[in-house]
């Protein structure tokens, strides 16, 4: 119930095309999606989130899309580049005393110049 | 601004030495936190302070000792730590623990234990 699944585990994408991260939860106390960005040696960068009264936000390149009935949530990187050669983790969180993320097991993304 | 600052940057210590890591946020966030991540795996949690209270320790070992002195200010305390317990310690923070609430992570220390 705790759960976020998160696929694929790696993607290679060529650059200018999207990369795409899906993910599925169970808990539906869960109310807030954030997605993050890891590079090596660094700690998670907040990249987007969302909050599940919203079907879908976008910010630059990235968007999220959400889909409350199936409970699932995906990360869309439009115009891949290099620099997006990153871990990318969603999460998943509730409110109350509890309050803390919990994540997927992350996806490799290699964006190929 | 939405700066998490941690220090050191980099550790190395013996199994018998002590040390501590230093968290600071200065976004008036009343919830922190301490995740754990190993390579190549997504951040584990191992504390969570609420209003400079302890309200989730996640069965940590008792190597680990946490502190809050104040509502900016969260420390890790490490004593008689084990090989595996190198690993990139991240601290965070959120506005609460309540609804909704973004939530910073600071770039973490790289801990070696020798």
């Amino acid at each position: 119930q705790q759960q976020v699944k998160q696929s694929p585990q790696s993607l290679i994408v060529q650059k200018g095309g999207i990369s795409i991260i899906n993910c599925a939860y169970e808990n539906t106390a869960f109310d807030y999606f954030p997605w993050y960005q890891q590079f090596p040696g660094k700690g998670p960068a907040l990249l987007i989130a969302i909050r599940p009264d919203v079907s879908e936000k976008k910010e630059g390149r990235f968007t999220i899309s959400f889909n409350k009935s199936a409970k699932q949530f995906s990360l869309h990187i439009m115009d891949s580049q290099p620099g997006d050669s990153a871990t990318y983790f969603c999460a998943a969180s509730m409110g109350g005393s509890q309050g803390n993320l919990i994540f997927g097991k992350g996806t490799k993304l290699s964006v190929k110049p | 601004d939405t700066e998490v600052t941690q220090t050191p940057k980099h550790l190395v210590m013996g199994m018998t030495n002590k040390k501590s890591l230093k968290c600071e946020q200065h976004m008036g966030h009343r919830a922190m936190y301490w995740y754990k991540q190993k390579a190549k795996k997504p951040p584990e949690l191992m504390f969570v302070y609420s209003y400079e209270k302890l309200s989730i320790n996640e069965s940590v070992p008792s190597r680990f000792s946490p502190e809050c002195p104040n509502s900016s200010l969260l420390n890790l305390h490490l004593h008689a730590l084990q090989p595996e317990d190198s690993a990139l310690y991240l601290c965070a923070s959120r506005l609460w623990v309540g609804k909704g609430t973004e939530a910073f992570f600071g770039q973490g220390t790289r801990l070696t234990v020798v």
